[in-house]
């Protein structure tokens, strides 16, 4: 089974800081993705990555950026975090999409900017 | 712009029911149509797919129902039972090589009640 795994399930930061969420996937995957969960508006894309050291941005990238240095990890980085940044954030995995390969997904991680 | 709208935001069915779930898109370039089920404190995971060369895709309890000249499929989960309680998304994405985003609905919460 596939296991992505993210590295807190919650998180508690402050305004202005410099928040780094990690996510490993176990599978050799190449495509990772980061998602953040908000009630009644689904799961939105914020970035994602086919490669190591290639990114691209998703539906709502301002305020974030990330970094995949190994193909096994993807970190999603808060510059600096504010309160509308409060949310749960999703990582995912999957192979390329020849056929449409489902996506993979951590459990999570509940951040809260104070 | 949401692409995919989800109905209903939230459903409470009596064990032994039927849940439906419903969704519409825009964009004809669609051509793979996952659901994903979240149970709380996890992440999403595949439930069921379906492509638009078929209309009806059916695993256990679970029916999926396409409709392609009106642009909607649905979820279909009979005998509803207290363990089908999640969250539910559904999806859709194009399939023209490379790498496609997958345009997730809103979400539908189900309470199955015993």
């Amino acid at each position: 089974d596939v296991k992505v795994t993210q590295s807190s399930r919650y998180l508690v930061k402050r305004t202005g800081e410099k928040v780094f969420l990690e996510c490993v996937q176990d599978m050799d995957h190449e495509n990772m993705f980061w998602y953040r969960q908000d009630p009644g508006l689904g799961l939105r894309l914020i970035y994602f990555s086919y490669d190591v050291k290639m990114k691209e941005k998703g539906d709502i990238p301002e305020g974030y950026s990330v970094s995949r240095e190994k193909k096994e990890r993807f970190s999603l980085i808060l510059e600096s975090a504010s309160t509308n940044q409060t949310s749960m954030y999703l990582c995912a995995s999957s192979l390329p999409t020849d056929g449409n390969q489902p996506q993979h997904f951590g459990d999570g991680t509940r951040l809260s900017i104070l | 712009q949401q692409q995919v709208k989800q109905s209903p935001q939230s459903l409470i069915v009596q064990k032994g029911g039927i849940s439906i779930i419903n969704c519409a898109y825009e964009n004809t370039a669609f051509d793979y149509f996952p659901w994903y089920q979240q149970f709380p404190g996890k992440g999403p995971a595949l439930l069921i797919a379906i492509r638009p060369d078929v209309s009806e895709k059916k695993e256990g309890r679970f029916t999926i129902s396409f409709n392609k000249s009106a642009k909607q499929f649905s979820l279909h989960i009979m005998d509803s039972q207290p363990g089908d309680s999640a969250t539910y998304f559904c999806a859709a994405s194009p399939n023209s090589g490379g790498y496609q985003k997958v345009t997730f609905g809103t979400g539908t919460k189900l309470q199955v009640i015993p």
